[in-house]
């Protein structure tokens, strides 16, 4: 079947730390890849996306690269900021030509000053 | 427009008792998702829209469950007889075309006690 594993947080850094957030999948085909984020009280937000392999999404300084033959899609950033204090979702999408998402646990990041 | 948007965002029931939440998509959006999110846990997809077909439904959606898209536009999602395992973020997303962003709501938090 498909799914997505992901580190469990909290994950706790200072600010100005660089940040890895490790994401593996499991799928049958060719998945698309995702990273979303939860700031408290607001809903679920995309960061970046990746459709094939090889491919590189980023946004605000968030970077996740689609390996195949790791089967992975870690989440970095070189220097992380008190305001990125949430929960990130690593997620997969199979191409079954509606936006079905099979997410991770989440991965709770504090930064703190 | 202001995004998906759903109602109530709290909801705080009695076990045993039936309960209704809406989901307004964004207005062009054709697809309309709902998805479960428990705590420390990603969202779970439970069913799909597009227009106003209901086109699957995942086995998490048991009998007690029903999803509806009258006109196309709007979307309920009522629970009857609750039990307290049905506590969760009910979360609603929409999308335009298949394989585009799906932007999410902030959720109903249901509290069945």
């Amino acid at each position: 079947g498909n799914s997505v594993t992901q580190m469990e947080g909290p994950v706790t850094l200072s600010e100005e730390a660089f940040l890895t957030i490790n994401c593996t999948y499991t799928a049958t085909g060719y998945p698309s890849l995702f990273w979303y984020v939860q700031y408290p009280g607001e809903g679920l937000q995309l960061l970046l996306k990746a459709t094939k392999a090889d491919d590189k999404g980023s946004n605000k300084g968030f970077e996740a690269t689609y390996r195949k033959e790791t089967t992975s899609f870690h989440l970095e950033k070189g220097s992380v900021q008190v305001s990125d204090s949430a929960v990130y979702f690593c997620a997969l999408r199979v191409n079954t030509g509606f936006q079905k998402l099979v997410f991770g646990t989440g991965t709770r990041l504090l930064v703190s000053p | 427009d202001t995004g998906v948007s759903q109602d109530p965002r709290h909801k705080i029931t009695k076990r045993g008792q039936n309960v209704t939440f809406r989901c307004d998509p964004i207005s062009e959006h054709n697809r309309l998702y709902w998805y479960r999110q428990t705590l420390g846990q990603g969202p779970e997809f439970l069913t799909y829209f597009q227009n106003e077909a209901q086109l699957e439904k995942s086995r998490l959606l048991s009998d007690r469950f029903s999803a509806e898209r009258p006109k196309g536009s709007f979307s309920t999602l009522e629970i009857q007889r609750t039990e307290q395992g049905d506590s969760a973020m009910y979360l609603c997303a929409s999308s335009f075309q298949e394989h585009t962003e799906a932007f999410f709501g902030q959720g109903t938090r249901l509290t069945v006690v």
